[in-house]
């Protein structure tokens, strides 16, 4: 199974700070037909999981566009421009190139 | 709008069942897959598997094959989790998903003698 190593676990934020999180792929995620099945979503406290990126870089509808996505084969990142209090939860990076899709371990962001 | 509606919390004894709905509505049902999610308390997401919502077929993560069922009620735009024998293991909560972008509340499972 593919293994996403998201680093760091936790992260601290003041508001306004720019922030990054990375997820690491033990194989390249680049699919046969072109595309890059790697997402990532938000789970706020008591909250179901929310998807903010699909396909690395591509904003899910209604999402604010301080969220962004970028990265490549095995290396990816979502960058945080400009963190607000709503932000707060865990971020998931979860991969579906690969059966059996799989989740990174989180990465849990907490407001100073 | 869209929207998976989950059924209620369930409290169960070891070895016995429990059936967990997700109702869909606001979209054709038949048009996508439902995927169904584990998260165990304080925990992060397992993938379970998912279910063709066209033809039914279910496929199971390793992990949840044996006392895990996902079917079908496609004339009421419903999919269900079943798991039978239940163990401590298994308290948790379940999600299910379409395809990630819409999502369940979840279904919290307390397994208790």
């Amino acid at each position: 199974d593919v293994v996403l190593t998201q680093t760091p676990p936790t992260l601290s934020a003041t508001i306004g700070q720019s922030v990054s999180i990375s997820c690491r792929s033990s194989q390249s995620l680049l699919d046969s037909d072109g595309d890059t099945y790697l997402n990532w979503l938000l789970q706020r406290p008591g909250q179901s999981p929310q998807l903010l990126i699909y396909s690395v870089s591509n904003l899910e509808s209604g999402v604010p566009n301080r969220f962004s996505g970028s990265g490549s084969e095995t290396d990816f990142t979502l960058k945080i421009s400009g963190v607000e209090a709503e932000d707060l939860g865990v971020y998931y990076c979860m991969q579906a190139t690969h059966a059996p899709l799989t989740f990174g371990s989180g990465t849990k962001l907490e407001i100073k | 709008q869209i929207q998976l509606v989950q059924s209620g919390p369930e409290l169960k004894k070891p070895g016995e069942s429990v059936k967990i709905s997700c109702k869909a509505s606001g979209y054709t049902f038949t048009n996508y897959g439902m995927y169904w999610v584990k998260q165990a308390p304080g925990q992060g997401l397992q993938y379970m598997g998912w279910i063709n919502t066209e033809t039914g077929k279910p496929t199971y993560a390793d992990d949840f094959k044996g006392r895990f069922v996902f079917f079908l009620e496609t004339s009421a735009s419903t999919a269900y989790l079943q798991i039978n024998n239940l163990k401590n293991e298994d308290m948790a909560t379940y999600f299910c998903a379409r395809w990630f972008d819409y999502w369940g509340q979840g279904v919290m499972v307390t397994v208790s003698s």
